[in-house]
């Protein structure tokens, strides 16, 4: 079975940097983009990016770019989604998801909140 | 950036109602859309790919139609698991972008 299992909840203080995990299991990990998804509370989705673990090509949504990095690790078959400087505005649930048509399999979401 | 605008934000309906959610591309997008179900506190689910193909194991009741610029999602017959936000995405050409979603409430 295909799963992205995602890194817990995060609570961080402003100017503190982050990264998260997405660990793929159940296919080839290499032959498959993942993207990260944000929602922040009460809205809906935004598409960040994604990255094709195999040669590490990644593309960023122009929202994002600058804001945080998208990187992979494909000897462990995970990706990650990190800040250098956390804002107050970037508490939200981050999913990471498999690109396959568009989304086929999402991960469980990773929690992130920013408060002094 | 292909700009989705779906419609309407919000609707109340009842058990049994059909329902249609309609998705707008900014340019064409040939049939390159998915539909997600969101349910509070879990992650989307994917119910239609390529505009029109039903996710396995998804209802036959949820259908999705339409190319180019518009699309819809339809529930012939709505039931009470089926009360949940729903959104289009775009996968055409990146940065990829979703609708702003459709809040399904029981009327």
């Amino acid at each position: 079975d295909v799963q992205l299992v995602q890194s817990g909840a995060e609570v961080k203080k402003p100017g503190e940097s982050l990264k998260i995990s997405c660990k793929g299991s159940g296919y080839t990990f290499t032959n498959y983009w993942i993207g990260w998804v944000r929602q922040m509370p009460g809205k809906g989705l935004e598409w960040m990016g994604s990255i094709y673990p195999g040669d590490s090509d990644t593309r960023y949504s122009p929202s994002f770019q600058g804001q945080v990095t998208i990187s992979a690790d494909k000897s462990i078959t995970t990706a990650y989604l990190q800040w250098s400087s956390l804002k107050a505005s970037d508490t939200a649930m981050y999913y990471c998801a498999r690109l396959v048509t568009a989304i086929d399999y999402w991960g469980q979401g990773s929690l992130v909140t920013v408060s002094s | 950036d292909i700009q989705m605008t779906q419609s309407p934000s919000s609707l109340s309906a009842s058990v049994g109602d059909r329902v249609t959610i309609t998705c707008r591309a900014s340019q064409a997008i040939r049939n390159d859309l998915g539909w997600y179900q969101q349910k509070p506190g879990k992650a989307p689910k994917r119910l239609i790919y390529a505009a029109s193909s039903l996710q396995s194991g998804v209802p036959s009741r949820f259908s999705g139609s339409g190319s180019g610029t518009e699309f819809t999602l339809t529930i012939s017959s709505l039931q009470p698991e089926d009360f949940a936000t729903y959104y289009c995405l775009q996968h055409n050409s990146y940065p990829w972008t979703f609708g702003q979603g459709t809040k399904v409430e029981i009327k």
